[in-house]
C-alpha cells in the first residue's frame, strides 16, 4: 500500500498565502491520482474542500485552491482567515483503493 | 436537502460483527462513488471503502476479508458488514459521497472492548 505524506504542521499569518502539498510513496503525483483535500475542525466531521485536483464545492471558499505542483498535489490557502485553523487531509486514488495522507495542522496566527 | 446518516455503531467485543448503514437523501445512492472512511480517537482519517455505481467494491488492506460495503437501492442505504473485529477498529465510521457530490456524514462510533 502506497504511503501519503502531508506536512506534519504549517502556520500561516492572518491574511497569509500558504501551500500544502500532498506527495506519494509510489512517485509523482498526477490528475491520475485524482487528489481530494478535506478540512477537518476539532468534533466535527470532515467537509471536502477540493476534488479531483482543482474542482471545488458549492462551500468551498474562493480562496482554497488546489493544483500539481513540483511532483505534488497541493493545496494553496491565499489570505488566511482565523476560521482556516483546522487539520487539512488529502486522499489520493491508486487505480481503486485510496490512501490518506496523514494531515496538516494549519495553525493561523 | 442531500444528507447522509449514519447508524448501527456502539460497544462490540472482540471477534464480533457489526452492521453500518448509511442512509441517504437528497441523491440516489447507487448512481454515486460512495466511500467510508474512519478515525480512531485522536488519530487521522483512514479510508476503509469504496463502492463504484458499478458495484465495484475496494477496501484496505487493514480491513480486506473482514468488511465488506454493499448498498439497498429500494432504500437508498449504503452498508459496511464489519466481521472478527479488533479493537484497532475502534473509530469513527464515516459514509461520504465522491465527487462533486462531497457530503460526509456526522459519523458512527464502533469501539471494540472486553
Amino acid at each position: 500500500q502506497a504511503v501519503v505524506t502531508q506536512e506534519p504542521s504549517l502556520t500561516v499569518s492572518p491574511g497569509g498565502t500558504v501551500t500544502l502539498t500532498c506527495g506519494s510513496s509510489t512517485g509523482a503525483v498526477t490528475s491520475g491520482h485524482y487528489p481530494y483535500w478535506f478540512q477537518q475542525k476539532p468534533g466535527q466531521a470532515p467537509r471536502t474542500l477540493i476534488y479531483d485536483t482543482s474542482n471545488k464545492h458549492s462551500w468551498t471558499p474562493a480562496r482554497f485552491s488546489g493544483s500539481l505542483l513540483g511532483g505534488k498535489a497541493a493545496l494553496t490557502l491565499s489570505g488566511a482567515q482565523p476560521e482556516d485553523e483546522a487539520e487539512y487531509y488529502c486522499l489520493l486514488s491508486y487505480s481503486g483503493p485510496r490512501v490518506f495522507g496523514g494531515g496538516t495542522k494549519l495553525t493561523v496566527l | 436537502e442531500v444528507q447522509l446518516v449514519e447508524s448501527g455503531g456502539g460497544l462490540i467485543q472482540p471477534g464480533g460483527s457489526l452492521r453500518l448503514s448509511c442512509a441517504a437523501s437528497g441523491f440516489t445512492v447507487s448512481s454515486n462513488y460512495m466511500s467510508w472512511v474512519r478515525q480512531a480517537p485522536g488519530k487521522g482519517l483512514e479510508w476503509v471503502s469504496f463502492i463504484y455505481p458499478d458495484g465495484s467494491t475496494y477496501y484496505a488492506d487493514s480491513v480486506k476479508g473482514r468488511i465488506t460495503v454493499s448498498r439497498d437501492n429500494s432504500k437508498n442505504t449504503l452498508f459496511l458488514q464489519m466481521n472478527s473485529l479488533r479493537a484497532e477498529d475502534t473509530a469513527v465510521y464515516y459514509c461520504a459521497r465522491d465527487g462533486s457530490g462531497g457530503q460526509w456524514g456526522q459519523g458512527t462510533l464502533v469501539i471494540v472492548s472486553s
